[in-house]
């Protein structure tokens, strides 16, 4: 079967840096995404993974390891507004996207 | 900001009523989708279309039916709508296998009485 796996739960403080982990098994690889959803709404697209390596885009970092199928997200000086559900999901062999159930990422003063 | 949009936005019907998801995008996409997210769940793929007249169902078809007539326009629809149907249902638009990226309306919250 095809699964992806991320924490439930992290919890960080204002100002410091946190890495969200994921890792996958899925039939064929053709892309690793990260979302962002706020309670209530809908996910916003973050990152996109292709190539081994880390991707930087200002606060967010993205990296990719394709022999080991792992990936994180870097969020760095947090603030409150980072408070916020991140999904990891892959994209498979058949181009469909697979979906972890989300990290909720927990932002304290 | 995403030109994706979704009616209605929250409904409570009666068990056994048929409802019909609206969702409608003008960036032109081909590809476009249908989730079910359950609160704090992963998203389930239920319909996609990759465009005019294609229609394929996902892991979760959940007794739904889709019309892709125009680009724009992605319907969904629940023929006999029973509680388990409950769920938040995101539709979403894209070039996933392009960018990367997929473009979300806000979500129908159904519940079923």
């Amino acid at each position: 079967g095809q699964n992806i796996d991320q924490p439930t739960e992290m919890t960080a403080t204002e100002g410091a840096i946190v890495q969200i982990n994921c890792t996958y098994q899925t039939s064929g690889f053709n892309g690793l995404f990260w979302y962002q959803q706020h309670a209530g709404e809908a996910p916003t697209f973050l990152s996109y993974n292709v190539l081994d390596g880390l991707e930087e885009k200002g606060r967010f970092s993205s990296f990719l390891s394709r022999s080991k199928g792992y990936s994180y997200l870097l969020l760095k000086e947090l603030q409150m507004k980072d408070s916020a559900s991140y999904l990891c999901a892959v994209m498979d062999s058949n181009y469909q996207l697979i979906w972890g159930a989300g990290t909720k990422l927990i932002i304290k003063p | 900001e995403a030109d994706i949009y979704q009616t209605p936005r929250y409904l409570v019907i009666g068990t056994g009523k048929k409802i019909t998801l609206e969702c409608s995008q003008t960036m032109g996409h081909d590809k476009m989708y249908w989730y079910q997210q359950d609160p704090g769940m992963e998203l389930h793929l239920i319909h996609y279309s990759y465009g005019v007249n294609s229609t394929e169902k996902g892991d979760l078809s959940s007794e739904s039916t889709v019309s892709r007539i125009r680009t724009e326009h992605f319907p969904l629809t629940l023929e006999s709508a029973r509680p388990s149907h409950t769920s938040q249902y995101l539709c979403a638009s894209g070039l996933p296998a392009e960018t990367g990226e997929l473009f979300f309306g806000e979500g129908s919250r159904l519940t079923v009485l």
